[in-house]
């Protein structure tokens, strides 16, 4: 059984469209995550959620908005897709917010926008 | 702000050769250390955390990584590399409230 699973696990699509991302995890895991990992594998976090609250909120455009509906799922949606979207979107999830906690992470989404 | 620096973009090691992988940190306060490896096509995970206590953290894997405050730097370690070892391994820092800024990477290519 996957901890985390992300789908789609590869994403193709044109400039200008809107796709989401699903994310869901079977940890009980109270806190999630989504990063970006760009072409030069530079990971930086996007946004964090404890219970279902936005926690980080980084600066990332108002084009991405994430959902979640419980504490098991945390979605990105991506309106009006650029060139400059293209990444590697990761979900992660961990117990707790104290700072030595292990955020486990999914196998990565590949966003190809063209 | 915290910042993570891993300066070797790129190692090859012979298999069976020793293994160290640099990363340097700048934080103001006690950081908690963490390096995680991410193979081909997955997820990063977890090898070991440093948070507190001893300075020599035992990690999965047969991975072990050294803390030196004086240095600011967490090196990860490994006495044998395996053929398996070779992927992408990043070192972070949680400068709390979860905002873990991680390094660029320093990707590790084993030869016969």
């Amino acid at each position: 059984d996957t901890a985390v699973s992300q789908t789609p696990k590869y994403l193709v699509t044109q400039m200008g469209n809107d796709k989401s991302i699903k994310c869901e995890q079977n940890l009980g895991h109270d806190t999630m995550y989504w990063y970006k990992q760009d072409s030069k594998k530079f990971l930086k976090i996007m946004f964090s959620y404890n219970n279902k609250e936005l926690i980080i909120n980084e600066t990332v455009p108002n084009r991405f908005s994430p959902k979640s509906p419980d504490k098991a799922h945390l979605n990105l949606h991506i309106n009006s897709l650029e060139l400059g979207d293209s990444a590697v979107y990761f979900c992660a999830s961990s117990q707790g917010r104290s700072r030595n906690t292990e955020a486990f992470f999914g196998q990565g989404t590949r966003l190809t926008v063209v | 702000a915290q910042s993570v620096t891993q300066p070797d973009i790129h190692i090859t090691v012979s298999e069976g050769a020793s293994l160290e992988l640099r990363c340097n940190y700048s934080y103001g306060a006690t950081p908690y250390l963490f390096w995680y490896v991410q193979s081909p096509g997955q997820g990063l995970q977890l090898l070991l955390k440093y948070f507190s206590g001893d300075t020599l953290v035992q990690g999965i894997k047969g991975f072990e990584a050294e803390f030196k405050r004086s240095q600011s730097s967490f090196n990860l370690r490994k006495p044998s590399v395996h053929w398996s070892d070779a992927a992408e391994y990043f070192c972070a820092v949680d400068g709390g409230y979860q905002k873990v800024t991680f390094g660029t990477g320093t990707k590790l290519q084993v030869i016969p």
